[in-house]
């Protein structure tokens, strides 16, 4: 099985601020790798797709970035709404894919 | 409305058995390969079984093979997931998600609220 470790588990930040979230896989799924943010009480929303990709809709304050092993999630200016925590998933071992411990971003 | 709609989670003793349920609607269900994932309270994302648009092809996670079983009617948009032999340890939430596929890469692009599981004596 394909492992995903995300750090850091958690983090504290600041309205406006730049966060950066890592994923890392135990091998190298290239670029399959998707992102997902998840809100308390709710199901995931996809949010980044072949490590890059952002889906429609998604403000361009997310990017991600990577390939082969190591992977990053970047929110360039943290809004309220953003408190959330998000989960990278590989999608190079389909269907039996897997995702990463998550990241809680919470408000300081 | 795309959606999908689990059921069938509650309270139910070790050793025992529960059937979820996910309802589509707004899209041709008949179309699209589907998935069970579940998130233990406080926990991540596990995926736990994959079932092709026919019904023909069905993979499980390593947790639950030989436990459960997933299963589909696509006359009745539904998608199924019957659970024997529950553990403490399947205690969480059910989603069924749908993946979209472009060319080999996949992702899930529509969830369920989920249905909440408690294995409990």
């Amino acid at each position: 099985d394909i492992q995903m470790t995300q750090s850091p588990s958690s983090l504290s930040a600041s309205v406006g601020d730049r966060v950066t979230i890592t994923c890392r896989a135990s091998q190298n799924i290239s670029s399959y790798l998707n992102w997902y943010q998840q809100k308390p009480g709710k199901a995931p929303e996809f949010l980044i797709y072949t490590a890059s990709s952002l889906q429609s809709g998604v403000p361009s304050r997310f990017s991600g970035s990577g390939s082969g092993t190591d992977f990053t999630l970047t929110i360039s200016s943290l809004q309220p709404e953003d408190y959330a925590t998000y989960y990278c998933q590989q999608s190079y071992s389909t269907p039996a894919v897997t995702f990463g411990g998550g990241t809680k971003v919470e408000i300081k | 409305e795309v959606q999908l709609v689990e059921s069938g989670g509650g309270l139910v003793q070790p050793g025992g058995s529960l059937r979820l349920s996910c309802a589509a609607s707004g899209f041709i269900f008949s179309s699209y390969e589907m998935n069970w994932v579940r998130q233990a309270p406080g926990k991540g994302l596990e995926w736990l079984s994959y079932i092709s648009s026919s019904g023909s092809t069905i993979y499980y996670a390593d947790s639950v093979k030989g436990r459960f079983t997933i299963s589909r009617d696509n006359a009745k948009n539904s998608l199924y997931l019957q659970m024997n032999s529950l553990r403490a340890e399947d205690t969480a939430v059910y989603y069924c998600a749908r993946p979209r596929i472009i060319t080999t890469y996949w992702y899930f692009d529509l969830w369920g609220r989920g249905t909440l599981v408690t294995v409990s004596s």
